[in-house]
């Protein structure tokens, strides 16, 4: 069964340093979020593309965060420099064009411990 | 913007028991999707069911059902014989069906314990 890919699964890092996160959708879904889920919270959206195009980035912090899926496939979600409230799980998820009614298929996340 | 409330961070039952959890939300659309995810310790979240805003009749999968009521914006999760592994946070979401607003906007979870 076709899942989405996230890497790495476990990241600490002090702050001030760079990190970058990797995600692979399922083959086909054009559309790719990218969420935050802080401990004990739902997750929140940082940015969705469709296709290569940023369709939402309203809740991502810019000035630290940047995120690209230059051919409209996988995805990087980039922070730097890092800090210490940036320790979350990072999800990605995607979704088709059309068919799923709704649903989004999610990764496993990246845990990101900043010291 | 819509938002979701889920008032029940924690919940336990007793294995084969019934538990339901409660969930409301806030939006102004007259339709959209709604949905339970479960998230496993250390795993990825999947879908347990979806309910369509326009469908009147509620959304049923196998142990699970949902009892959605529009006007009261209201949308629980039912879990009938309850399983040790159903142990899982529980996290209620909201759809648009807005072109360029599709995102899942999530409740803030209940984590289900089963007991033995």
């Amino acid at each position: 069964e076709a899942e989405v890919a996230q890497s790495p699964r476990y990241k600490i890092t002090e702050k001030s340093q760079a990190v970058a996160f990797w995600c692979d959708p399922i083959s086909g879904h054009a559309t790719l979020y990218w969420y935050r889920q802080i401990l004990g919270q739902g997750p929140e959206l940082l940015v969705q593309f469709q296709d290569e195009s940023v369709v939402d980035d309203s809740q991502l912090p810019k000035d630290r965060f940047s995120a690209e899926r230059l051919k409209g496939v996988d995805s990087t979600l980039k922070i730097q420099p890092a800090e210490l409230g940036d320790s979350a799980m990072y999800l990605c998820a995607s979704s088709p064009r059309q068919g799923s009614l709704g649903e989004l298929f999610f990764g496993e996340g990246s845990r990101l411990t900043v010291l | 913007a819509q938002t979701v409330t889920q008032s029940q961070p924690e919940m336990s039952v007793q294995e084969a028991e019934t538990v339901t959890l409660s969930c409301t939300y806030d939006t102004s659309e007259s339709d959209y999707y709604l949905f339970w995810y479960k998230q496993p310790p250390s795993r990825q979240m999947i879908l347990v069911i979806r309910q369509e805003a326009y469908k009147q009749q509620n959304a049923t999968e196998n142990r699970f059902s949902v009892n959605f009521q529009k006007a009261a914006k209201s949308f629980s999760l039912k879990i009938s014989d309850s399983q040790l592994g159903d142990a899982a946070m529980y996290f209620c979401a909201y759809r648009s069906l807005n072109f360029g607003n599709e995102k899942l906007t999530f409740g803030t979870g209940t984590r289900l314990t089963i007991i033995p």
